[in-house]
């Protein structure tokens, strides 16, 4: 069974820096497209960054430069460095796989962020 | 970038109604399309991709269809469990989009 689970969230000032982490079993993170998607609290969803499975990566204009998608294959575990963190990146933060890059069928549970002061 | 318009953004509905969201890509993205369901607190669940292909597990009476700038998703019979909120995305091209979502309530 494939299992996502994301740990790392919290609350964090504006301008500081969190990691969050996917760990992932029942498959494996570095033959997979894998991919963040994020929720503002009452808001829709909205892609964050992918990952290819040979290693090229992409972002959405909104955190491009500020936030670092990577994984550790020996640990079988996705990342989402986050830096310059802003009041508009509170969200509930996703880890999915993504085959192909098209679509996202397997998610985790999701883990909240919240940046204030 | 590719903005992805649903419509209506909410609606109401009874159990056994048929009901149809419609999602619209500002230009074409082919078949690139793939809609989600989403229940309060929880994760969303892929339900078709491709515009009409039916994910592993989810029920037949979700269907979708579409290509170029045009797609719908047909719920057949309403069923309880089905009351959450409906999301489509474009996979043509970064960076990835989604609709602003359908709340499907009970009426």
């Amino acid at each position: 069974e494939v299992q996502l689970v994301e740990t790392g969230g919290g609350l964090i000032q504006p301008g500081g820096s969190l990691r969050l982490s996917c760990a992932a079993s029942g498959f494996t993170v570095s033959s997979n497209y894998m991919t963040w998607v994020r929720q503002a609290p009452g808001k829709g969803l909205e892609w964050v960054s992918i990952i290819y499975s040979g290693g090229s990566t992409y972002y959405s204009d909104s955190v491009k430069g500020r936030f670092t998608i990577s994984r550790d294959n020996s640990k079988n575990t996705l990342y989402l460095q986050m830096d310059s963190l802003r009041a508009e990146d509170t969200a509930v933060y996703y880890c999915a796989s993504a085959p192909n890059a098209y679509f996202f069928d397997y998610w985790g549970q999701g883990t909240l962020v919240t940046v204030s002061s | 970038d590719i903005q992805m318009t649903q419509s209506p953004s909410s609606v109401s509905a009874s159990v056994g109604d048929r009901v149809t969201i419609t999602c619209r890509a500002s230009q074409g993205i082919s078949s690139t399309l793939a809609w989600y369901q989403q229940k309060p607190g929880k994760a969303p669940n892929l339900l078709i991709y491709t515009a009409s292909s039916l994910y592993s597990g989810v029920p037949s009476r979700f269907s979708g269809s579409g290509s170029g700038t045009d797609f719908t998703l047909t719920i057949s019979s309403l069923q309880p469990e089905d009351f959450a909120t409906y999301y489509c995305q474009q996979a043509n091209s970064f960076p990835r989009t989604f609709g602003q979502g359908t709340k499907l309530e009970i009426k």
